[in-house]
Parts: structure tokens; C-alpha cells; sequence
């Protein structure tokens, strides 16, 4: 199957910094990322997806000022979680098809806000 | 809106017992997954069906599609301790859904040994 990695797997940042979490296609070239969060043994909640080249589409209820999403390559996308508070803490899970039926998952990046 | 009910939310059983896992919505997908994903890291696809009443096999897994193509199950025969985990169900809706899969709730899975 293809392969998709996420870096970093996991992040501590202080209160108020940014954190950036990059999301790579690796065997393939990735036309649409998906992003999501996931709570502990809940199901993942998408928060938006990202067209190559063009700017994402965010799921209601998710600031895109906040969480700032970059596509700009076909097998990179990045999220970035600006100003990060204590309550964005949680797993933050990419995934990646190029028309595939399928979507691949990177291995998640657990962020942790002190 | 589609939604896809996954049940139950969580399964408690003992290594050798069988148990299910039923995805249902009142929706039509061209295709449904099933993914099982461990504490910590991503989900990771196990299957895939496409077409109404097909059955696919992955050892004592045994994934169905419904005929309708509206509800799926995921079978497990002889459970072990290994089959921990959280397991997922996605669909994904017909033409113009820009590919997003629509995801069932999760069914917490713990085979006690």
C-alpha cells in the first residue's frame, strides 16, 4: 500500500507558540490531504482537506485562521496550529489519495500545550 | 447529510469468542472501508468493498457489503488478544463528495486474554 508520513510524531509547545505538523506522500503523489483530530477512543473528526495548489476547504466549526493548512506540492501538505492553547492538546491525523478509493494515514502527531 | 452508525461503540470479550461490528446509514456509498487503528498511531486500512453483497475474507476477518450498498460488518472468528483495538468504518459517498470519506463513531475493541 502507499506510504504516508507525518513528522513530528509527537510535540510539546508552550501556550501562545506555533507548531508546525507536516503530512508527506511518499510512493505517490497526493492530490487531496485530509486532516483530522481525534479525542481518545473517539472516531476521527475532519477538520478540513487540501487541494494541491488551491487553498483548503475547512469543516464548520474549525478556525482557519488557526489552523493554517499549506498544499503546496503534490506529496506535502502542512498544518499549522498558530497561538496553540492547552485545548487544541490532542492526535492530529493526515491522510492522502490521488483518486484512489482508498485514503493512506500518516502515523499521527500527538501535540501537547503546557 | 450521510452519516454512517457504527455498533457498539465498545465490545469487551474473551480470547476464542466471536463478535461483530455493524456499520449502517440510510445513505448509498460507492465504497466502504474498514481501518484499525492502535493507541498512538494512525488508522491502518484493512479493507475495502465496492460492490453491493460482496464479501471479502482477511483470516478470521470476514468484511460483508450490504446488497444496497448502505450498511456493511465486519466479522471476527476466534478473537485474540492481538485484535485490540479501535476499529473504524468509512464511506465514501458518490460523485461530487470531493472523495471525503464519511466516518462511523468506532468500535473500542478489548480481547482479554
Amino acid at each position: 500500500g502507499a506510504v504516508v508520513s507525518q513528522h513530528p510524531s509527537w510535540v510539546i509547545c508552550k501556550s501562545g507558540t506555533s507548531v508546525k505538523i507536516e503530512c508527506r506522500s511518499l510512493d505517490f503523489q497526493a492530490t487531496t490531504m485530509f486532516w483530522y483530530r481525534q479525542f481518545p477512543k473517539q472516531s476521527l473528526m475532519l477538520m478540513a482537506t487540501s487541494n494541491e495548489g488551491s487553498k483548503a476547504t475547512y469543516e464548520q466549526g474549525v478556525e482557519k485562521d488557526k489552523f493554517l493548512i499549506n498544499h503546496a506540492s503534490l506529496t506535502l501538505s502542512t498544518l499549522t496550529v498558530t497561538s496553540a492553547h492547552p485545548e487544541d492538546s490532542s492526535f492530529y491525523i493526515c491522510s492522502a489519495s490521488q483518486g484512489f478509493t482508498e485514503a493512506f494515514f500518516g502515523q499521527g502527531t500527538r501535540l501537547t500545550v503546557v | 447529510t450521510q452519516l454512517l452508525e457504527q455498533s457498539p461503540q465498545f465490545l469487551s470479550i474473551q480470547e476464542g469468542e466471536n463478535l461483530t461490528v455493524y456499520c449502517n446509514s440510510s445513505s448509498v456509498f460507492s465504497s466502504l472501508q474498514w481501518y484499525r487503528q492502535e493507541p498512538g498511531e494512525g488508522p491502518v486500512l484493512l479493507v475495502t468493498v465496492v460492490t453491493g453483497g460482496e464479501v471479502k475474507k482477511l483470516k478470521r476477518l470476514t468484511f460483508q457489503f450490504g446488497d444496497a450498498r448502505k450498511d456493511s460488518s465486519l466479522h471476527i472468528t476466534a478473537a485474540q488478544p492481538g485484535d485490540t483495538g479501535l476499529y473504524l468504518c468509512a464511506g465514501r459517498g458518490g460523485a461530487g463528495n470531493n472523495r471525503k470519506l464519511i466516518w462511523g463513531l468506532g468500535t473500542s475493541l478489548a480481547v482479554n486474554p
